[in-house]
């Protein structure tokens, strides 16, 4: 059983060009969480998606930041212009669906990918 | 919001000896979940323990241990018997045990650099 993938691995970017970040969760699993990690820092949550919704995005950027998790298909993270503030490694997460109650969720793992670095010139 | 902090920039330890890591975290909620996860230099991140904070018995795995003092607000994790392999990152998260608002997504501590000596 594959785990979570992600690639590219790497990325170079230039300023104002866009960056697209590629997600597959791990068989089985159903939904789908984005962190950045910037260099010595932790990783900080971005977004959690299901598929072809996006549950929560209250880590996103405002501004050129975009998350999809289509029916079919890995979850893409977007960039677009971006810039040198950018550059960092991306983590993709996935995890089986959450059993909720009454605003609960029980724990299911989330398995990490490698993650991406981007590195924008 | 809930944070998570980890005072402890870089920690040596010799190898086979016992080596503890801090993690203090601040949170108004009295439900949730808190981890350890490693992060060698391949960068991927990979879970040591869990701890869910309506256990009061403190979580092991193997040579890995946690001191949960829920009053306190604090997380330690205790490497017993230190091997090479142990060389990574370690962060501290937290999860929320509601959903919604940002609690789905886990809050990492800054890490600690642990640095084994053979």
């Amino acid at each position: 059983n594959a785990g979570v993938m992600q690639n590219p691995r790497h990325l170079v970017r230039r300023r104002g060009q866009e960056a697209r970040l590629r997600c597959s969760p791990m068989k089985g699993h159903s939904h789908v969480y984005w962190y950045r990690q910037l260099p010595e820092e932790g990783l900080k949550f971005m977004v959690y998606l299901q598929k072809e919704n996006i549950i929560d995005e209250s880590g996103m950027p405002k501004e050129r930041f975009s998350a999809e998790f289509p029916k079919e298909g890995p979850s893409i993270l977007r960039i677009q212009q971006v810039v040198r503030g950018d550059s960092a490694a991306y983590f993709c997460a996935s995890s089986p669906p959450i059993t909720e109650g009454l605003g609960y969720s029980s724990y299911n793992e989330q398995f990490f990918g490698p993650g991406t670095r981007l590195t924008v010139l | 919001a809930q944070t998570v902090t980890q005072s402890q920039p870089e920690m040596s330890v010799q190898e086979a000896e016992t080596v503890t890591l801090s993690c203090t975290y601040d949170t108004s909620e009295s439900d949730y979940y808190l981890f350890w996860y490693k992060q060698p230099p391949s960068r991927q991140m990979i879970l040591v323990i869990r701890q869910e904070a309506y256990k009061q018995q403190n979580a092991t795995e193997n040579r890995f241990s946690v001191n949960f003092q829920k009053a306190a607000k604090s997380f330690s994790l205790k490497i017993s018997d230190s091997q090479l392999g142990d060389a990574a990152m370690y962060f501290c998260a937290y999860r929320s045990a509601h959903s919604g608002g940002g609690a789905d997504g886990l809050t990492f501590g800054k890490g600690t650099h642990l640095i084994i000596q053979p």
